[in-house]
Parts: structure tokens; C-alpha cells; sequence
């Protein structure tokens, strides 16, 4: 079936370091959604990107989303212990008339203090 | 005030028990999900409800049923109850079908079965 494959599934970082994760679809895609749980926590909307190309940024968080709407990244410059978590994309797919929002395996981020 | 809550929080049972989790959002929204996470924090899927239709994924065991009393509520009745079962299962709603729409997440129910 359709998927969002995400990598890499963990990442360890020394406070500071940057962090990035990678996110890509077999299909395009209307639009990609991040999401970050914490740990023991549940997914918290991060962002939305829609168009082609497009680039959002939040602090010291930066999403991109490819030309062909088929990939995406979520850079994290210097991070910080607050930063931990596991970040997960999504992506919609469409059946049985309606879309379901499919998860990539997520990112499970490390910050060694 | 929380926007997606469900119960309980933790639940233990034993192989074969029939049990329920119950899901209530008071954000108006027209959709309702369930996702389970396993031991590897993957993200499945369950089922997808609103007030037109059920969507379920295929890989569901049938021991797994949702139920819908109203807009606001979709609870999640597990029949037989089996070791693979123990997960963390999220309720979560989102303002309709559509495929821009946000999914705002339950705090999760962490079932354990023995």
C-alpha cells in the first residue's frame, strides 16, 4: 500500500549538533504534515507543507518539501535536550472515497547533554 | 481543557478478556481515528469514522470494533484479548476527511495483555 518511508529511524547528537530527517513518498502528495512526540507523550501537530518547493521555518526548525511534492526534511540547527523526541511524517492517501493520513517509522532523536 | 481524551490511561488484562477504550473530542470535528503504536513507536492506522462512513484497515483483526454513539465519541471494543495486542492505542479526530486536515491525538491508552 501506500507509504511515507522516513530515515533515519534513530539519530544520537551531542547537544548543539544539528539533526536531520528525511521523509519520502512513492506517490506525490498534496501536502506532508511533521509531528513530534515526546517521550511517554502522544503526536503534536509541528507544521504543514503544501507547495511545491516550499520551505517554513520555526526557531531553529526548518521544513522543507521537495519540487516534485514527494519527499520532505526536517532540519534542526543546535540542538537542544528540550529537542528529544521522535518526529514523525505523514502524508495523506486517498481510498475508499476519503484520505487517511499515513505515518512515516519516525525519528527518534537523542540529545547527549 | 483537553481536546481529545480517552480512557483508561493504562490497562492491564489478561489473554482472551474483552475490553473497551473509550475516546471523547469536544472540538467539533466530524472525523475519528484510531492509531495504534507498537513497541517500535510505528504509527498504524485503524480505522477512520465519521458520521458517513467506517474505514477500516484491512490488516485489522475483526476483534477490533469500533463504535460510535454520537459525533463526539468513538470508543474501540476489543474482543479475545492476545498478547500481540499490547500497544499504546490513540484516539484522535481531525475537522473532517480531507487531506489537509490536522489530526490532534488523545494522550494514549497503554494496553498490556498477560
Amino acid at each position: 500500500g501506500q507509504q511515507v518511508m522516513q530515515i533515519p529511524q534513530y539519530q544520537h547528537v551531542q547537544e548543539g549538533e544539528d539533526f536531520t530527517t528525511y521523509c519520502n513518498s512513492s506517490t506525490t502528495l498534496s501536502n506532508i504534515q511533521w509531528y513530534k512526540q515526546r517521550p511517554g507523550g502522544h503526536p503534536v501537530f509541528l507544521i504543514q507543507l503544501v507547495k511545491s518547493g516550499e520551505v517554513k521555518k520555526q526557531k531553529r526548525l526548518t521544513f522543507q518539501f521537495g519540487e516534485a511534492k514527494k519527499n520532505s526534511s526536517l532540519h534542526i540547527t543546535a540542538t537542544q535536550t528540550t529537542d528529544v523526541g521522535t518526529y514523525f511524517c505523514a502524508g495523506p492517501y486517498s481510498g475508499a472515497g476519503s484520505y487517511q493520513l499515513t505515518f512515516g517509522k519516525g525519528t527518534k532523536l537523542s540529545v547527549i547533554p | 481543557d483537553t481536546a481529545v481524551s480517552q480512557t483508561p490511561k493504562y490497562l492491564v488484562t489478561q489473554m482472551g478478556n474483552d475490553k473497551s477504550i473509550k475516546c471523547e473530542q469536544n472540538l467539533g470535528h466530524d472525523t475519528m481515528y484510531w492509531y495504534k503504536q507498537d513497541s517500535k513507536k510505528f504509527l498504524k492506522i485503524m480505522f477512520s469514522y465519521n458520521n458517513k462512513e467506517l474505514i477500516i484497515n484491512e490488516t485489522v483483526p475483526n476483534r477490533f470494533s469500533p463504535k460510535s454513539p454520537d459525533k463526539a465519541h468513538l470508543n474501540l471494543h476489543i474482543n479475545s484479548l492476545e498478547l500481540g495486542d499490547s500497544a499504546v492505542y490513540f484516539c484522535a479526530s481531525s475537522q473532517d476527511g480531507a487531506s489537509g486536515n490536522t489530526i490532534y491525538f488523545g494522550e494514549g491508552s497503554w494496553l498490556t495483555v498477560v
